[in-house]
């Protein structure tokens, strides 16, 4: 499996406070992503890296930042949670988007009270 | 929004029968990739296929590619209890872009 961590894998955090979820990889690989799954709704792309300090949004950034400040972190922060941001999130990792595939990690359950 | 729309939302077979999931996109992609979620897990990657490639196999599965009609299926036959899951694809964008979206997924139930 590749290495790749999420932390913490649980939390329960009240509205308006902010979040930091963490992934970590042991791979050395230059794309990173977080996803959040939500029942009827899939995986959505919230942002992405493509290398240290380069990022970009996906679908649904909108209350979310993140930050790439070295090649094995990317860090995912809620600036001020809310109800609606109570989901799984994955980060996933991959050397190369055209002919590689994701590795996820298992994922932080969010709740947001 | 999403792009990759995969059909149908859910399927239940016997075990030994064959299941086939379609999946439906709207731009130019460079690769399509299909994944399995058990419950509660993580996605596993399951075959990427990329867009000048119209058939791949792995074991028990088979993926297919159609451009013209931007929509891919994949096959898995004598399926057993053990395929239970769900399953995403996603698009691989072209050029500069690096993101790759998901479907909505379909839910597999094999009954034994």
């Amino acid at each position: 499996d590749a290495g790749i961590t999420q932390s913490p894998r649980h939390k329960v955090t009240e509205t308006g406070t902010p979040v930091t979820l963490r992934c970590h990889q042991t791979e050395n690989h230059r794309y990173m992503y977080w996803y959040r799954q939500d029942p009827g709704h899939g995986l959505r792309l919230i942002h992405y890296s493509y290398g240290v300090k380069d990022t970009d949004k996906g679908e649904v950034s909108d209350g979310y930042s993140v930050s790439r400040s070295k090649t094995e972190d990317f860090l995912l922060t809620l600036e001020s949670a809310t109800s609606s941001q109570t989901s799984v999130y994955f980060c996933a990792i991959t050397r190369d988007p055209y002919n590689s595939p994701l590795h996820f990690g298992n994922g932080t359950r969010l709740t947001v009270t | 929004s999403q792009q990759g729309e995969e059909d149908p939302q859910a399927l239940s077979i016997q075990e030994g029968e064959n299941a086939t999931m379609n999946c439906s996109y709207k731009t130019s992609i460079n690769n399509l990739q299909w994944y399995r979620q058990n419950s509660g897990r993580g996605l596993v990657h399951l075959i990427l296929i990329r867009s000048n490639e119209r058939e791949k196999h792995s074991g028990r599965l088979r993926v297919t590619l159609d451009t013209s009609k931007k929509s891919s299926s994949l096959l898995i036959t004598a399926s057993r209890a053990a395929d239970t899951a769900s399953y995403f694809c996603a698009e691989g964008g072209g050029g500069s872009n690096y993101k790759l979206t998901f479907g909505k997924g379909t839910l597999l139930t094999v009954n034994p």
